[in-house]
């Protein structure tokens, strides 16, 4: 079965570069998440899309930005990064069809490091 | 705030040796509580949903229980494979679909 793709698997950037993590969820998946997770933290929700449209904002730093297009994958872009935005992240896709069951699946995640 | 907790930090257990792994929560009201297994440097991979208070679900060793404040994880006769870090996470149904982890539980089953 598809899962969410994630690329690139690893990125390193310098300290004030810009950054773009994509994100393909499961087919006719139409909810996105993105989550990120530093070393021996648990994954923070950054933001999530519905149908195109942010659907709910987390503790994303007004330094990121993203988006989901009409093939409904996702971009997270990351400018003027900083040492503390080394860490992995995730996205993880799910079918709000509005029954209980709107379970997550994630993607195996981009490692960001940043010098 | 939601908050989720879990105990222990960490659990080594000899291969065969059964245990439970716990995680509290706090939210407005429960939209549903997910267990995950995670593996280093890997995604969270599903394991299980849990909707209301009372309810149950198993699957192979790992069989997952909710009441009104907490759940277990209960692993029976475990394997070194089951080695892992299980995240509990919850959503409220103030806050749409987005989940709040709890910081995990490392487990670490020795042959």
């Amino acid at each position: 079965a598809a899962g969410v793709i994630q690329s690139p698997r690893h990125l390193i950037k310098e300290k004030r570069e810009t950054a773009t993590l994509k994100c393909y969820p499961i087919p006719r998946h139409d909810t996105v998440y993105w989550y990120q997770q530093g070393p021996g933290q648990d994954p923070q929700f950054l933001i999530s899309f519905y149908e195109k449209m942010q659907s709910d904002k987390g503790s994303i730093p007004d330094r990121f930005s993203a988006q989901q297009f009409s093939d409904y994958h996702s971009e997270l872009n990351m400018s003027s990064l900083e040492l503390g935005d080394s860490a992995l992240y995730f996205c993880a896709s799910s079918l709000a069809s509005g029954l209980v069951e709107d379970i997550q699946y994630f993607g195996a995640g981009t490692r960001l490091s940043v010098l | 705030e939601d908050q989720v907790t879990q105990s222990p930090e960490a659990l080594r257990l000899q291969e065969g040796e059964s245990s439970s792994l716990n995680c509290s929560y706090t939210v407005s009201g429960l939209r549903g509580l997910f267990w995950y297994r995670q593996d280093p440097g890997k995604g969270p991979e599903f394991l299980f949903t849990l909707y209301s208070a009372g309810e149950e679900k198993e699957k192979e060793r790992l069989k997952a229980t909710l009441t009104k404040k907490e759940s277990f994880l209960h692993i029976t006769a475990p394997k070194p494979e089951d080695s892992a870090t299980y995240l509990c996470a919850v959503q409220d149904t103030d806050y749409g679909q987005n989940f709040v982890f709890g910081p995990g539980t490392r487990l670490s089953v020795l042959p």
